[in-house]
Protein backbone atom coordinates (compact mmCIF):
# COMPACT_ATOMS: atom_id res chain seq x y z
CA UNK A 1 0.00 0.00 0.00
CA UNK A 2 2.53 2.60 -1.41
CA UNK A 3 1.68 6.30 -2.88
CA UNK A 4 1.36 8.83 0.64
CA UNK A 5 2.29 7.70 3.94
CA UNK A 6 1.21 9.76 7.07
CA UNK A 7 2.87 9.33 10.55
CA UNK A 8 2.52 8.37 13.06
CA UNK A 9 -0.93 7.20 13.24
CA UNK A 10 -1.65 8.67 16.59
CA UNK A 11 -0.04 11.92 18.39
CA UNK A 12 -0.43 13.33 21.96
CA UNK A 13 0.57 17.39 22.30
CA UNK A 14 1.03 18.43 25.95
CA UNK A 15 0.22 22.30 26.63
CA UNK A 16 3.24 24.63 24.66
CA UNK A 17 4.78 21.67 22.83
CA UNK A 18 5.17 21.91 19.27
CA UNK A 19 4.40 18.78 17.40
CA UNK A 20 5.39 17.51 13.81
CA UNK A 21 2.94 15.17 11.60
CA UNK A 22 5.17 13.72 8.56
CA UNK A 23 3.34 13.15 5.00
CA UNK A 24 5.76 11.30 2.75
CA UNK A 25 4.88 10.36 -0.88
CA UNK A 26 6.29 8.13 -3.64
CA UNK A 27 4.42 9.38 -6.44
CA UNK A 28 6.10 11.63 -7.92
CA UNK A 29 3.43 14.13 -7.29
CA UNK A 30 3.97 18.24 -7.67
CA UNK A 31 1.41 19.36 -5.00
CA UNK A 32 0.75 18.23 -1.25
CA UNK A 33 -1.69 19.28 0.90
CA UNK A 34 -2.90 19.66 4.73
CA UNK A 35 -6.57 19.26 5.61
CA UNK A 36 -7.96 19.09 8.93
CA UNK A 37 -11.03 17.23 9.40
CA UNK A 38 -13.40 17.61 12.24
CA UNK A 39 -16.54 15.89 13.28
CA UNK A 40 -19.56 17.74 11.40
CA UNK A 41 -17.27 20.47 9.83
CA UNK A 42 -16.14 17.85 6.70
CA UNK A 43 -12.19 19.09 5.66
CA UNK A 44 -10.35 22.28 6.11
CA UNK A 45 -7.28 23.39 4.12
CA UNK A 46 -4.41 24.38 6.51
CA UNK A 47 -1.71 24.47 3.97
CA UNK A 48 -0.85 23.06 0.42
CA UNK A 49 2.48 23.61 -2.06
CA UNK A 50 2.45 23.17 -5.68
CA UNK A 51 6.44 23.42 -5.70
CA UNK A 52 9.07 22.36 -3.85
CA UNK A 53 10.33 25.51 -1.61
CA UNK A 54 7.00 26.68 -2.17
CA UNK A 55 3.58 26.64 -0.18
CA UNK A 56 0.54 28.81 0.23
CA UNK A 57 -1.78 29.45 3.48
CA UNK A 58 -5.10 27.47 3.02
CA UNK A 59 -8.35 28.58 5.23
CA UNK A 60 -6.81 27.60 8.40
CA UNK A 61 -3.34 28.35 8.61
CA UNK A 62 -3.10 30.11 11.72
CA UNK A 63 -0.92 28.57 14.57
CA UNK A 64 0.28 25.80 11.96
CA UNK A 65 3.26 25.39 10.00
CA UNK A 66 4.85 23.69 7.07
CA UNK A 67 8.18 23.12 4.73
CA UNK A 68 8.66 21.35 1.20
CA UNK A 69 12.30 21.09 1.22
CA UNK A 70 11.76 17.82 -0.47
CA UNK A 71 9.15 16.99 -3.23
CA UNK A 72 8.56 13.61 -1.69
CA UNK A 73 7.44 15.46 1.97
CA UNK A 74 5.42 18.11 3.54
CA UNK A 75 5.82 17.89 7.10
CA UNK A 76 3.16 19.55 8.80
CA UNK A 77 3.82 21.32 12.21
CA UNK A 78 1.19 22.06 15.15
CA UNK A 79 2.69 25.02 17.25
CA UNK A 80 1.66 26.12 20.79
CA UNK A 81 0.13 28.92 19.17
CA UNK A 82 -2.84 26.47 17.87
CA UNK A 83 -5.62 26.44 20.98
CA UNK A 84 -7.50 23.65 19.92
CA UNK A 85 -5.43 21.37 17.82
CA UNK A 86 -7.09 17.90 18.62
CA UNK A 87 -8.19 16.38 15.34
CA UNK A 88 -7.69 14.40 12.41
CA UNK A 89 -5.17 15.49 10.16
CA UNK A 90 -5.15 14.30 6.43
CA UNK A 91 -2.59 14.73 3.84
CA UNK A 92 -2.90 14.36 0.37
CA UNK A 93 -1.41 15.16 -3.21
CA UNK A 94 -2.04 15.46 -6.43
CA UNK A 95 -0.32 16.19 -10.25
CA UNK A 96 -0.50 19.97 -10.47
CA UNK A 97 -1.57 21.26 -14.03
CA UNK A 98 -3.36 18.50 -14.98
CA UNK A 99 -6.84 19.33 -15.20
CA UNK A 100 -9.24 17.63 -13.14
CA UNK A 101 -7.21 15.11 -11.40
CA UNK A 102 -7.70 13.34 -8.38
CA UNK A 103 -6.34 14.07 -5.23
CA UNK A 104 -4.64 10.85 -3.45
CA UNK A 105 -4.91 10.63 0.49
CA UNK A 106 -3.17 8.85 3.53
CA UNK A 107 -4.29 7.43 5.88
CA UNK A 108 -4.52 10.48 8.63
CA UNK A 109 -3.08 11.03 12.08
CA UNK A 110 -5.38 11.70 15.22
CA UNK A 111 -3.66 14.69 17.32
CA UNK A 112 -4.76 15.05 20.81
CA UNK A 113 -3.86 17.31 23.68
CA UNK A 114 -2.84 15.54 26.79
CA UNK B 1 -15.03 33.00 -2.65
CA UNK B 2 -15.44 29.09 -3.48
CA UNK B 3 -17.90 27.16 -1.26
CA UNK B 4 -19.61 23.71 -1.03
CA UNK B 5 -22.42 22.26 0.34
CA UNK B 6 -23.46 19.57 1.23
CA UNK B 7 -27.30 20.30 3.38
CA UNK B 8 -27.44 16.68 4.75
CA UNK B 9 -24.96 15.74 7.79
CA UNK B 10 -26.93 12.48 8.56
CA UNK B 11 -29.34 10.30 5.97
CA UNK B 12 -30.54 7.17 6.25
CA UNK B 13 -32.25 4.85 3.08
CA UNK B 14 -33.89 1.23 3.19
CA UNK B 15 -31.43 -1.42 1.03
CA UNK B 16 -33.18 -1.11 -2.76
CA UNK B 17 -33.98 2.61 -2.02
CA UNK B 18 -32.76 5.55 -4.31
CA UNK B 19 -30.21 7.77 -2.77
CA UNK B 20 -29.74 11.21 -3.40
CA UNK B 21 -27.20 13.12 -1.70
CA UNK B 22 -27.21 16.54 -2.19
CA UNK B 23 -24.26 18.97 -3.15
CA UNK B 24 -24.53 22.72 -4.40
CA UNK B 25 -21.53 24.40 -5.34
CA UNK B 26 -20.37 28.79 -5.39
CA UNK B 27 -17.69 29.26 -8.02
CA UNK B 28 -17.54 32.07 -10.07
CA UNK B 29 -15.39 30.62 -12.81
CA UNK B 30 -15.23 27.24 -14.66
CA UNK B 31 -15.22 24.45 -11.66
CA UNK B 32 -14.35 21.10 -11.54
CA UNK B 33 -16.37 18.90 -8.86
CA UNK B 34 -15.85 15.39 -7.68
CA UNK B 35 -17.31 13.01 -5.16
CA UNK B 36 -15.18 11.57 -2.62
CA UNK B 37 -15.97 8.87 -0.65
CA UNK B 38 -14.50 6.93 2.90
CA UNK B 39 -15.54 3.52 3.70
CA UNK B 40 -15.30 2.43 7.47
CA UNK B 41 -11.26 2.10 8.32
CA UNK B 42 -10.41 3.23 4.61
CA UNK B 43 -8.64 6.30 3.62
CA UNK B 44 -10.94 8.80 1.85
CA UNK B 45 -10.93 8.10 -2.10
CA UNK B 46 -12.29 9.64 -5.43
CA UNK B 47 -15.81 8.00 -6.41
CA UNK B 48 -16.23 10.21 -9.66
CA UNK B 49 -15.51 13.46 -11.28
CA UNK B 50 -18.40 15.32 -13.16
CA UNK B 51 -15.66 15.54 -16.59
CA UNK B 52 -15.93 11.66 -16.76
CA UNK B 53 -19.51 11.44 -16.86
CA UNK B 54 -19.19 8.58 -15.63
CA UNK B 55 -20.95 5.76 -13.26
CA UNK B 56 -18.87 4.38 -10.32
CA UNK B 57 -20.28 1.66 -8.38
CA UNK B 58 -24.13 2.70 -9.35
CA UNK B 59 -23.35 5.94 -8.79
CA UNK B 60 -23.76 8.88 -11.02
CA UNK B 61 -23.29 12.84 -10.88
CA UNK B 62 -24.78 15.35 -12.93
CA UNK B 63 -23.24 19.03 -13.07
CA UNK B 64 -26.12 21.43 -13.44
CA UNK B 65 -24.57 25.01 -14.11
CA UNK B 66 -28.17 26.31 -13.49
CA UNK B 67 -28.63 25.34 -10.07
CA UNK B 68 -25.21 25.14 -9.54
CA UNK B 69 -25.42 21.38 -8.20
CA UNK B 70 -23.80 18.02 -8.36
CA UNK B 71 -25.96 15.68 -6.51
CA UNK B 72 -24.77 12.23 -6.35
CA UNK B 73 -27.91 9.35 -7.43
CA UNK B 74 -27.95 5.70 -7.02
CA UNK B 75 -31.42 4.09 -7.83
CA UNK B 76 -30.82 1.08 -5.84
CA UNK B 77 -28.69 1.36 -1.93
CA UNK B 78 -26.55 -1.35 -1.28
CA UNK B 79 -25.44 -2.22 2.40
CA UNK B 80 -21.78 -1.36 1.36
CA UNK B 81 -22.53 1.85 -0.15
CA UNK B 82 -22.86 2.91 3.60
CA UNK B 83 -20.16 5.55 3.87
CA UNK B 84 -19.20 9.33 4.53
CA UNK B 85 -19.28 11.32 1.29
CA UNK B 86 -17.82 14.35 0.21
CA UNK B 87 -18.55 16.81 -2.59
CA UNK B 88 -15.44 18.72 -3.59
CA UNK B 89 -14.52 21.56 -6.15
CA UNK B 90 -11.43 22.16 -7.74
CA UNK B 91 -10.76 25.50 -8.74
CA UNK B 92 -9.11 26.49 -12.32
CA UNK B 93 -7.00 29.60 -11.07
CA UNK B 94 -5.09 26.84 -8.77
CA UNK B 95 -4.45 24.09 -6.97
CA UNK B 96 -6.93 24.30 -4.36
CA UNK B 97 -9.53 21.42 -3.13
CA UNK B 98 -12.35 22.69 -1.00
CA UNK B 99 -14.47 20.38 0.52
CA UNK B 100 -17.98 19.76 1.76
CA UNK B 101 -18.99 18.97 5.17
CA UNK B 102 -19.97 15.44 4.10
CA UNK B 103 -23.04 13.41 4.60
CA UNK B 104 -22.89 10.14 6.21
CA UNK B 105 -25.06 7.85 4.67
CA UNK B 106 -26.29 4.36 5.99
CA UNK B 107 -28.01 2.17 4.17
CA UNK B 108 -30.42 -0.17 6.52
CA UNK B 109 -30.70 -4.07 5.66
Amino acid sequence: DGGITQSPKYLFRKEGQNVTLSCEQNLNHDAMYWYRQDPGQGLRLIYYSQIVNDFQKGDIAEGYSVSREKKESFPLTVTSAQKNPTAFYLCASSIFVRKNEKLFFGSGTQLSVL
Amino acid sequence: AQRVTQPEKLLSVFKGAPVELKCNYSYSGSPELFWYVQYSRQRLQLLLRHISRESIKGFTADLNKGETSFHLKKPFAQEEDSAMYYCALRSDTGNQFYFGTGTSLTVIP
